[in-house]
């Protein structure tokens, strides 16, 4: 079974410009989570989605935003970038959303953002 | 709000030592606990997991033990080998609710021949 894909693998933009990120979930995995990890922040909760509804999100400005389609796949977009956007954005799949035996999460590769 | 705290890196060891890193959290209710490993350029692998107090999760010869009297969830190992350096990750998921992580800083661990 193939594991969470993400598009592009890197990506280097300049401030202001807005970036889309994609992700593709685990074939049956209906539940997608973003997180930012930076080198001084660590791993930070964006959102999560299930059955193409935002269910949680996370301490971040509304230029962070995402959806969900109706095979899974997600996409996060930032607008208006920032030189502090720069990061790696890793999506995670799970089967269950939430508090199910089956939440476990695995990640896709991340993509590497870099804002210039 | 749900926190943890693990030990700062990096950790440096010979190959074939003992390796422990050391992880606390804060949460309310039962929390399910992980330990994620990060190697160079790749997303994040589950590494173990416990859900529950007393359980104890191992893969590959790492071992934690969900201890929640003292609120911690330790990573060892008896023998590293120089294929382990990588970073670690301590992460806990609320017991009701959701299924978002909240990670540790992570601790890397560098392990030479």
């Amino acid at each position: 079974k193939a594991g969470v894909t993400q598009t592009p693998r890197y990506l280097i933009k300049t401030r202001g410009q807005q970036v889309t990120l994609s992700c593709s979930p685990i074939s049956g995995h209906r539940s997608v989570s973003w997180y930012q990890q930076t080198p001084g922040q660590g791993l930070q909760f964006l959102f999560e989605y299930f059955s193409e509804t935002q269910r949680n999100k996370g301490n971040f400005p509304g230029r962070f935003s995402g959806r969900q389609f109706s095979n899974s796949r997600s996409e996060m977009n930032v607008s208006t970038l920032e030189l502090g956007d720069s990061a790696l954005y890793l999506c995670a799949s799970s089967l269950e959303p939430s508090g199910g035996q089956y939440n476990e999460q695995f990640f896709g590769p991340g993509t590497r953002l870099t804002v210039l | 709000g749900n926190s943890v705290t693990q030990m700062e890196g990096p950790v440096t060891l010979s190959e074939e030592a003992f390796l422990t890193i050391n992880c606390t959290y804060t949460a309310t209710g039962y929390p399910s606990l992980f330990w994620y490993v990060q190697y160079p350029g790749e997303g994040l692998q589950l590494l173990l997991k416990a859900t529950k107090a007393d359980d104890k999760g191992s893969n590959k010869g790492f071992e934690a033990t969900y201890r929640k009297e003292t609120t911690s969830f330790h990573l060892e190992k008896g023998s590293v080998q120089v294929s382990d350096s990588a970073v670690y990750f301590c992460a806990l998921s609320a017991s009701s609710g959701y299924s978002t992580l909240t990670f540790g800083k992570g601790t890397m661990l560098l392990v030479s021949p």
